[in-house]
């Protein structure tokens, strides 16, 4: 079993639809959580940051539910510039790395 | 902003040849990581650095070496290119244990 899991999709939704992904982890002495975007041959770039009390950035919505281990990304109102695979990455405090593992990605695509 | 630089965007190669693929921040990050990227596979972690001359062997080592001299370059050697390291190389960089920055990427060929 992969160690964080995401759903490869793609997911392909109309402009102005709300679109959610979850990530799953493995590892429940997990600390840090991110969403990162990634445009086609591009870097991944830094989306946001989860918290534990969850955060919102615009049409952006982060949650983290460590019962369950897993974090979700909400996109409302999507825009064709959403368009992107947005990887979830994790810190696992108990390995002593500081790297983040990453999922393999959810390719989202919005359609006019 | 934090910045991140990679040596080349790029790189076409034989099989044998030693590769050098370079990264540079500019933030004082004390931990730089490198992956390679190949579809379907995510990215993988080959080999990370917490401080200069330090290094710890990531999840798919063989085949790399890599050297840290300065803080701000994290350096990843190909010492015999083969065809299957033919992969998008990422480097990252960041701070204790928060969120990584990336470089732009350098898509490797071994022909």
């Amino acid at each position: 079993r992969k160690e964080v899991e995401q759903d490869p999709g793609p997911f392909n939704v109309p402009e102005g639809a709300t679109v959610a992904f979850n990530c799953t982890y493995s590892n429940s002495a997990s600390q840090s959580f991110f969403w990162y975007r990634q445009d086609c041959r591009k870097e991944p770039k830094l989306l946001m940051s989860v918290y534990s009390s969850g955060n919102e950035d615009g049409r952006f919505t982060a949650q983290l539910n460590r019962a369950s281990q897993y974090i979700s990304l909400l996109i409302r109102d999507s825009k064709l510039s959403d368009s992107a695979t947005y990887l979830c990455a994790v810190n696992f405090m108990d390995t002593g790395r500081r790297a983040l593992t990453f999922g393999s990605g959810t390719r989202l695509q919005v359609q006019p | 902003d934090v910045k991140v630089t990679q040596s080349s965007r790029y790189l076409v190669k034989r099989t044998g040849e030693k590769v050098f693929l370079e990264c540079v921040q500019d933030m004082d990050h004390e931990n730089m990581f490198w992956y390679r990227q190949d579809p379907g596979l995510g990215l993988r972690l080959i080999y990370f650095s917490y401080d200069v001359k330090m290094k710890e062997k990531g999840d798919i080592p063989e085949g790399y070496s890599v050297s840290r001299e300065k803080k701000e370059r994290f350096s990843l050697i190909l010492e015999s290119a083969s065809t299957n390291q033919t992969s998008m190389y990422l480097c990252a960089s960041s701070s204790s244990t928060r969120e990584q920055f990336f470089g732009p990427g350098t898509r490797l060929t071994v022909l």
